[in-house]
């Protein structure tokens, strides 16, 4: 079954605290990417990655960073996580024939919370 | 200036009946594909439906059809026969630079809350 995977799903933690939510895929995209979902925003794009070991900054890459050493994950990190991180993050991968209709699919979000 | 822009923070309907919610986006880019995704209360995003810029017909997927109208910008979701499974949160999405290869950054609007009545 294709998945995409986040963890944990539900995260409170305190600032500064160094943290990281894992994404992992089965459906070996070579794309994958991070949004993150606040009230009245929509979703907006943290970092993507067309390919192991290439990454770049989305719309809101403050205060995040992240890593592609396998195809398959793409955890986002957040070295001294503050308040106003705190949101629903969702993973996304899609398929590699850029042009077409490909769609993300997303995982099932993970909700942090930063006190 | 907004890429994607949904006037409607909610909406009411009649389960049977059908529904539209407005989607207007903003691009200079000639190759570009809109989506609709769906998010009910338990929190996923679920894909609806794709229209890509450069297709002559509205897409459609089962009680699902886009309401294409490239002159004026606008990708209107049209859900037909609502149901009370249909009470979720509705995002219109937009994808630029489909011709280029670059990355493939979804530009998500704020959302429609659409609720079925019984």
């Amino acid at each position: 079954e294709a998945q995409v995977t986040q963890n944990p799903r539900y995260l409170i933690t305190v600032t500064g605290k160094k943290l990281t939510v894992t994404c992992s895929q089965n459906m070996n995209h070579e794309y994958m990417s991070w949004y993150r979902q606040d009230p009245g925003l929509g979703l907006r794009q943290i970092y993507y990655s067309m390919n192991v070991e290439v990454t770049d900054k989305g719309d809101v890459p403050e205060g995040y960073k992240v890593s592609r050493k396998e195809k398959r994950n793409f955890p986002l990190i957040l070295e001294s996580p503050s308040p106003n991180q705190t949101s629903l993050y969702f993973c996304a991968t899609s398929g590699d024939r850029a042009g077409e209709s490909d769609t993300q699919y997303f995982g099932p979000g993970t909700r942090l919370t930063v006190l | 200036a907004q890429k994607i822009t949904q006037t409607q923070p909610g909406m009411f309907v009649q389960e049977k009946e059908a529904v539209t919610l407005d989607c207007t986006y903003d691009t200079s880019d000639p190759s570009y594909g809109l989506f609709w995704y769906k998010q009910p209360s338990s929190g996923e995003m679920i894909f609806l439906i794709y229209q890509g810029s450069y297709d002559q017909q509205n897409a459609t997927e089962g009680r699902y059809s886009l309401n294409f109208q490239k002159a004026r910008k606008s990708a209107n979701l049209v859900i037909s026969a609502s149901q009370l499974g249909d009470s979720a949160m509705y995002f219109c999405a937009m994808r630029e630079g489909l011709s280029s290869g670059s990355a493939r950054q979804l530009t998500f609007g704020s959302g429609t809350q659409l609720t079925v009545l019984p």
